[in-house]
């Protein structure tokens, strides 16, 4: 099962910040927070991850609480492009056998003109 | 940059036929990993190997499946006698992990097959 929950949808206006929250209270030390998203019809690809620092890169922002039990991934101008499905992850690190990632239904995101 | 790539794209196949899909991943990447996603619902591990040993198998992965990756390189996932259930996106990653310890892992995906078992 995954260990995260997140919104089932939500609507963002183009242009404005999409903010998608997931909650992963039972996260492991050893455990990264990944974002991914699925554009319809394709594979998901990776956004952004992080441990415990806040995180950006060219495409999103990963806000991570304190206690690691929350995470929130920023889309600072949302375009229409960006309406897909968004999974907040929660995995250890490569170094593990495990090495697998576990999807939840994710959030979807719909973002209107 | 040639992605992970998948063949084919679509497959249709009636109840009890075998199929057989392809999974090419990013050159050099060691891991490869197998997912299975249907409608509506997130991709659900099935298998993965590094290199061409592999690791896991869900349990979701009945005897009617195998899959194999020989030399390390490309991947192929046959179903025997497949059912209606099994109609689904079958969708393939990869990923580089090079070093022990405190490492994350980035899955880069194909677009996947769609398989329709009539």
């Amino acid at each position: 099962d995954a260990k995260t929950t997140q919104p089932p949808s939500m609507d963002c206006a183009e242009g404005r910040a999409a903010n998608l929250p997931c909650n992963h209270s039972t996260i492991s030390g050893n455990e990264y927070v990944y974002w991914y998203r699925q554009i319809h019809s394709q594979g998901p690809q990776y956004i952004i991850h992080g441990l415990k620092n806040n995180e950006t890169n060219e495409m999103a922002s990963l806000i991570i609480t304190e206690d690691r039990k929350s995470s929130t991934l920023i889309l600072p101008h949302a375009t229409l492009r960006d309406t897909a499905v968004y999974y907040c992850i929660v995995s250890p690190d490569g170094s593990s056998n495990t090495g697998k990632l576990i999807f939840g239904q994710g959030t979807t995101l719909q973002v209107k003109p | 940059d040639t992605g992970v790539s998948q063949d084919p794209r679509h497959k249709i196949t009636k109840r009890g036929q075998n199929v057989t899909f392809r999974c090419d991943p990013i050159s050099e990447h060691n891991r490869l990993y197998w997912y299975r996603q249907t409608l509506g619902q997130g991709p659900e591990f099935l298998t993965y190997f590094q290199n061409e040993a592999q690791l896991e198998k869900s349990r979701l992965l009945s005897d009617r499946f195998s899959a194999e990756r020989p030399k390390g390189s490309f991947s192929t996932l046959e179903i025997q006698r497949t059912e209606q259930g099994d109609s689904a996106m079958y969708l393939c990653a990869s990923s580089l992990v090079q070093v022990a310890g405190g490492l994350f892992e980035k899955l880069f995906f194909g677009s996947g097959t769609q398989l329709s078992v009539l």
